[in-house]
């Protein structure tokens, strides 16, 4: 099946540092998702991207949609104690989330 | 709202055993499903639901059951655990026309 390689696996950081991480595919994908799970928690939805080329902001975090449709990177500005967790890619092809794709996470650790 | 409630939180079973994971959503989504996360690991689709009566197999749908009796109730079912089950289980919904899954905040299942 499809397969996301996610880098880094994991970032020791600190705080007010900038971060990126990054995940690609031999598969293109149409959409691109980048999730974050808190400890014992479930993953909440960061940043959705639809088109090649597009450029996303939330707040700190800014994603963009690679132009080849195989990789979409996500950074984080300024870091705080609180963007500590998983960070998650997912792709998806055509049709609904039952195509979706998850990478094996980033997980990020920020030394206040 | 509650949002995706999952219960029970932690659970050990014995290799045989059978229990059945509930999960139930109050916002009226039409979509759920059914993904278990191992360490490390992505998440991988075990079973979705488009609507009470309609359900389908994920990309590990093996050693599962589900039902889907009414759109707020989605019920995993594992029958003859086995230590290959040990994991994470979460269950999400959306709506058909946003790609945006909520996410309960999870089962800890061990089977010794």
């Amino acid at each position: 099946g499809q397969q996301l390689n996610q880098s880094p696996q994991s970032m020791f950081i600190q705080e007010g540092e900038d971060v990126s991480m990054n995940c690609t595919s031999s598969s293109i994908f149409n959409t691109w998702l980048w999730y974050k799970q808190d400890p014992g928690e479930g993953p909440v939805l960061l940043i959705a991207l639809y088109k090649a080329g597009e450029l996303t902001s939330n707040g700190r975090l800014t994603a963009q949609f690679g132009i080849t449709r195989k990789d979409s990177f996500l950074n984080i500005s300024a870091s705080i104690p609180s963007d500590v967790g998983i960070y998650f890619c997912a792709g998806q092809t055509q049709g609904g989330s039952e195509k979706l794709v998850f990478g094996k996470g980033t997980k990020l650790t920020v030394n206040p | 709202n509650a949002g995706v409630t999952q219960t029970p939180k932690f659970r050990i079973l014995k290799i045989g055993q059978s229990m059945t994971l509930q999960c139930t959503q109050d916002m009226n989504h039409n979509y759920m499903y059914w993904y278990r996360q191992d360490p490390g690991m992505g998440l991988k689709l075990i079973y979705y639901s488009v609507g009470a009566g309609i359900t389908d197999k994920g990309e590990v749908p093996n050693g599962y059951n589900v039902s889907r009796s009414t759109t707020e109730d989605f019920p995993l079912r594992l029958e003859l655990a086995a230590p290959s089950q040990t994991s994470v289980y979460f269950c999400a919904s959306r709506v058909p026309e946003v790609e945006k899954l909520f996410f309960g905040s999870g089962t800890q299942l061990s089977v010794l």
